[in-house]
């Protein structure tokens, strides 16, 4: 079945710089690509998501890359603010079926400090 | 926005005993899910369930764990004799046909103690 890895598990930057995490998967039938920011004890959301038939998506200071080939993707968020601090999952899954069985990784932690 | 709405936030219950977890998908969305999150882990599968029957399932979903939409509106995860490992926060969440749209839930925290 689909593996996705996420790196790195923590992440530490002062306002105003460049954050990126890299995550990578195994099933080359995975064609969707979201990316969800969690705060403490509430909800996964939706930041930003790509599909295999574009190569990089962008919405304001957040975007996301995706490399088919090397079957990897990344999130950069740019101007990093405290009110990004939260941990980034991404996940993969396959839209051939008509439902949609997310794959996450294992998560990044993202400190941005004042 | 539309929400996915979850019952309860938090339950403690006793090692062994039966728990139900209630959500209230989107309305007009067809296919639903539960994901399980233990603390400071990631966030798993573990069932996807559409026109009334269980589309997939993980390996976490054995013969402890069911689904049920009764009455149209709520989809149920009961777990039938709950173990200390199956603390977490369990996660609804339903999509529309596509998959873009996915949405969760705000989650039940599950204790066992």
């Amino acid at each position: 079945g689909e593996n996705v890895e996420q790196h790195p598990s923590t992440l530490s930057v002062q306002e105003g710089d460049s954050a990126v995490i890299k995550c990578t998967y195994s099933d080359s039938a995975s064609n969707y690509f979201p990316w969800y920011k969690q705060e403490l004890g509430k909800r996964p959301q939706l930041i930003i998501d790509i599909r295999s038939n574009v190569g990089e998506k962008k919405d304001q200071r957040i975007a996301v890359t995706l490399n088919k080939t090397a079957k990897h993707f990344s999130l950069h968020i740019t101007e990093t603010q405290p009110e990004d601090s939260a941990v980034y999952f991404c996940a993969a899954s396959t839209l051939l079926r008509g439902y949609n069985k997310l794959i996450f990784g294992a998560g990044t932690r993202l400190a941005v400090h004042p | 926005e539309p929400e996915v709405t979850q019952t309860p936030s938090h339950q403690v219950t006793q090692m062994g005993q039966e728990v139900i977890l209630r959500c209230v998908p989107i309305s007009n969305h067809l296919y639903f899910y539960w994901y399980r999150q233990i603390l400071g882990q990631k966030v798993e599968f573990l069932v996807s369930f559409y026109n009334n029957e269980i589309s997939e399932k993980s390996e976490i979903f054995d013969d402890q764990f069911s689904v049920e939409r009764p009455d149209g509106s709520n989809f149920t995860l009961k777990i039938r004799s709950t173990k200390l490992e199956d603390s977490a926060m369990y996660f609804c969440a339903s999509s529309p046909p596509g998959g873009s749209g996915y949405t969760f839930g705000s989650g039940t925290r599950l204790t066992v103690v």
